[in-house]
Order: structure tokens, then sequence, then C-alpha cells
């Protein structure tokens, strides 16, 4: 099946620091990308949604000027924690969608970033 | 709006023993439904799906029947391993305003031998 990977699989970083992560789409292009963040023991909450070569679109309540998201390829897309802060500690999980023609088309999860913010 | 809602765990069986975790989902259009399953520290794994009325997925021993005039896909497995412990998540797809996964709370599930 399609593989989705995701990189780092866990950071730890300094208050105030940016830090990057990278979700790919391993055998497949992905023209539709999706952020994710999951707290303990709670369910999927969608950050946004990522279309190649162009913005992102961001769910309600969610800040783009801290969360920076880039899908420079079809393979390819990229979350920025800029300035982050304990409070943005959690489990970043990625997802591709394989298909663009009507709801078919299923996701497939990458295994998740868990960034920690001391 | 759409939504999904499953019952709530965490939900603790004996190997062997027969399991159901109950899902139920609201949409204005015509959904797809999925059951997706995460182990611990790990992403999301998709268990089974299902497309239109009466579809019945399966997967690894559990199965889902998409039933549309009850809305619910409800998940069922008739003998429950160790390995199957794990949160279990319902989600529903739909292209409106774009397209959009819509996910339960999750149900945890501890299997004991």
């Amino acid at each position: 099946g399609a593989v989705v990977s995701q990189h780092p699989s866990w950071v730890i970083c300094k208050s105030g620091t940016s830090v990057k992560i990278e979700c790919r789409s391993l055998d497949f292009q992905a023209t539709t990308m999706f952020w994710y963040r999951q707290f303990p023991k709670q369910s999927l909450m969608l950050m946004a949604t990522s279309n190649e070569g162009s913005k992102a679109t961001y769910e309600q309540g969610v800040e783009k000027d801290k969360f920076l998201i880039n899908h420079a390829s079809l393979t390819l897309s990229t979350l920025t924690v800029t300035s982050a802060h304990p409070e943005d500690s959690s489990f970043y999980i990625c997802s591709a969608r394989l298909g663009t023609s009507g709801a078919l088309g299923e996701q497939f999860f990458g295994p998740g970033t868990r960034l920690t913010v001391l | 709006g759409d939504s999904v809602t499953q019952m709530e765990g965490p939900v603790t069986l004996s190997e062997e023993a027969f399991l159901t975790i109950n899902c139920t989902y609201t949409a204005t259009g015509y959904p797809s439904l999925f059951w997706y399953v995460q182990y611990p520290g790990e992403g999301l794994q998709l268990l089974l799906k299902a497309t239109k009325a009466d579809d019945k997925g399966s997967n690894k021993g559990f199965e889902a029947t998409y039933r549309k005039e009850t809305t619910s896909f409800h998940l069922e497995k008739g003998s429950v391993q160790v390995s199957d412990s794990a949160v279990y998540f319902c989600a529903l797809s739909v292209l409106t305003g774009g397209f959009k996964t819509i996910f339960g709370a999750g149900t945890r599930l501890f299997v004991k031998a």
C-alpha cells in the first residue's frame, strides 16, 4: 500500500526556537496533504489542508503565522512550528490523499512526530 | 454539521472475547466510512473501509457494515487477541466544501491474556 513518512519521529526543542517537520509520500504523488494535531488520549484535530503549489487552508483557530505549511512538490509537505512554546508540545500527524476524485480517495497517515518544547 | 460519535472507552476484554465498538454518524452528503487503528506511539493505520450503503469492510478478522438506515458503522471482531490492544477511530470522509475527514473521539481497547 501507499506509504507516508515523517521526519523526525520525535524532537525536543527550546522555547522560542522553530522546528520543521517533513511529510513525504514515498510511492505515490499526493496533490493534497493534511496536517493533524493529537493531544494525549484525544482524537485528531485537523490543522490545515495543504495543496501542492498553493497556499494551505487552515482550520478555524489555527494560527497560520505560527504553523507554516509548505507543499513544494507532489511528494513533500513541511510544517514549521515557529517560536515554539511548551503548549505547542503535541503529536503531529500528516496524511496524504490517494486519488482526487470524490470521497473515495482514502488517506494514508504518517507515523507521527512527537514534539516536546522545553 | 458532519460528525462521528463512537462509544467511550476504555473497553477491557479477555482474550478470545467478542468485540463491538459502536459508531454512528451524521453527514449532509454521502460519506465514505472508515475505521482506523492507532497502536501506542504510532500514527493511524487504515483498518477497513466502506464506500456505499450495505458495503461490508473487513480486515484482520474485523468487520463493519455501512448501515445507511441507522447511520451506523459498528466495528466487530469475533475473537480478540492481546495484540489488538490499541485505540480505534471511526471516521467519515465527505466532499462538502472540499475533501474532509472527520474522526470520532477514539475508543481505547485493552485485551487481557
